[in-house]
């Protein structure tokens, strides 16, 4: 299988602690995007990287989230001291990076939750 | 500020009926519309798109209509089937913007 894959699935974690994800896009793709959906809402766009360069953060995405993408390949998203409102799935897709006609394909996600 | 509004949270339809689900965006710089599907416990997966230079667009039992002077877009399901109940997302993006910006989403049930 060649599509997006996010690890791990399914995070627990304690108030206060740090997690890390990680996200391998479609190879040939050269956009990775990460996006978090809280129940009832849509994807909500935190960041994204075309390249190895890191283009756009939304503002909500506070100084303890954090996002890399060494080499243009796999990127991880970190988040540190986690409060129980970082509690969502969080979601990668990766593009071909035609701007315009932009075609996401998105990852099974990571649900996080924060007790 | 909910650039991109489905105000209908869910839909029942017969099986073999039509679905439409609709979507609205307030952002006239959009050019771009897609819709995703979505399963529980999975990620979004694309369904079909629409460029702003078309009204119309079809794939097997989808199709999208944009009306851009309302700023409006809708997908059609014909048949129905109940393998397509999830969630839809209407999507859009475009004029600078280089993140596909998302509804809410729809959660369409097929009833047998």
């Amino acid at each position: 299988d060649t599509g997006v894959s996010q690890d791990p699935r399914h995070k627990i974690t304690k108030r206060g602690q740090n997690v890390t994800f990680r996200c391998d896009p479609i190879s040939e793709h050269n956009r990775l995007y990460w996006y978090r959906q809280t129940l009832g809402q849509g994807p909500e766009f935190l960041t994204y990287f075309q390249n190895e360069a890191q283009l756009e953060k939304s503002r909500l995405l506070s100084d303890r989230f954090s996002a890399e993408r060494p080499k243009g390949s796999f990127s991880t998203l970190e988040i540190q001291r986690t409060e129980q409102g970082d509690s969502a799935m969080y979601l990668c897709a990766s593009s071909l990076g035609q701007g315009i006609n932009e075609k996401l394909f998105f990852g099974s996600g990571t649900q996080l939750s924060v007790l | 500020d909910q650039q991109v509004k489905q105000n209908s949270p869910s839909l029942s339809v017969q099986e073999g009926r039509i679905s439409i689900l609709n979507c609205d965006y307030t952002n006239s710089m959009f050019d771009y519309f897609l819709w995703y599907k979505k399963y529980p416990a999975e990620g979004p997966t694309f369904l079909i798109s629409i460029s702003s230079i078309k009204d119309k667009n079809e794939d097997g039992r989808f199709t999208v209509f944009l009306n851009k002077s309302a700023k409006h877009l809708s997908l059609h399901i014909v048949p129905s089937q109940p393998g397509d109940s999830a969630v839809y997302f209407c999507a859009a993006n475009g004029g600078g913007y280089q993140k596909v910006t998302f509804g809410t989403g729809t959660k369409l049930q097929v009833i047998p």
